[in-house]
């Protein structure tokens, strides 16, 4: 099975502060993805990436930033956390040949004093 | 704007009723359709996905769903929910490009 792991399942940071989420897939999937879930918004994409150093935005980039340096790991930055980034962090790979069929981390649950 | 909507927040219902899960999209193209479930407490999980071929898609757990290109709709369906299908369920599509589209999700809560 597919496993995709995220370094914290809740984590609580103050405004300002830099935040990282961490993601790891073990299934040398190329592509990975970061969302944020909010109730009633459902999951928003975040960026994603296609390849190491690769990195694309999504929906609503603003705010966050990106590193994929291996294959495995991709990074969730916020440079500087704030109130409205409140949320849950879903971090998700897939295989270039299936590239729709998403497996998802069990989440990060941020919230920003 | 290209969207994916699902008409129901909350669904509540009793075991062995049936279940239909409403999702349309606001897209004119080819699409590809999928369904997402996510278990109280667990990962989020492909429940069914449709590229093309036949619109009535088979996926796990008795689930099916049904592409009706006419009327931009991709509806969740099982005839006799149980007690553990009490989860979240999310419609999304490709759209025109490389990124997926989610609904805002549907929380389906089955009464034993």
């Amino acid at each position: 099975d597919v496993k995709v792991t995220q370094s914290s399942r809740y984590l609580v940071k103050r405004t300002g502060e830099k935040v990282f989420l961490e993601c790891v897939q073990d299934m040398d999937h190329e592509n990975m993805f970061w969302y944020r879930q909010d109730p009633g918004l459902g999951l928003r994409l975040i960026y994603f990436s296609y390849d190491v150093k690769m990195k694309e935005k999504g929906d609503i980039p603003e705010g966050y930033s990106v590193s994929r340096e291996k294959k495995e790991r991709f990074s969730l930055i916020l440079e500087s956390a704030s109130t409205n980034q409140t949320s849950m962090y879903l971090c998700a790979s897939s295989r270039d040949t299936d590239y729709y069929t998403q497996y998802f981390g069990p989440g990060t649950r941020l919230t920003v004093l | 704007a290209q969207s994916v909507s699902q008409h129901n927040h909350h669904v509540i219902l009793s075991e062995a009723a049936s279940l239909e899960l409403g999702c349309n999209y606001s897209y004119g193209g080819t699409v590809n359709l999928f369904w997402y479930v996510q278990y109280p407490g667990q990962h989020l999980q492909l429940l069914l996905k449709y590229f093309s071929g036949d619109p009535l898609v088979k996926g796990i757990k008795g689930f099916e769903a049904e592409f009706i290109k006419s009327k931009f709709s991709f509806n969740l369906r099982k005839p006799s929910v149980q007690w553990s299908d009490t989860a979240e369920y999310f419609c999304a599509a490709l759209l025109n490009d490389y990124k997926l589209s989610f609904g805002a999700g549907t929380t389906v809560t089955v009464r034993a």
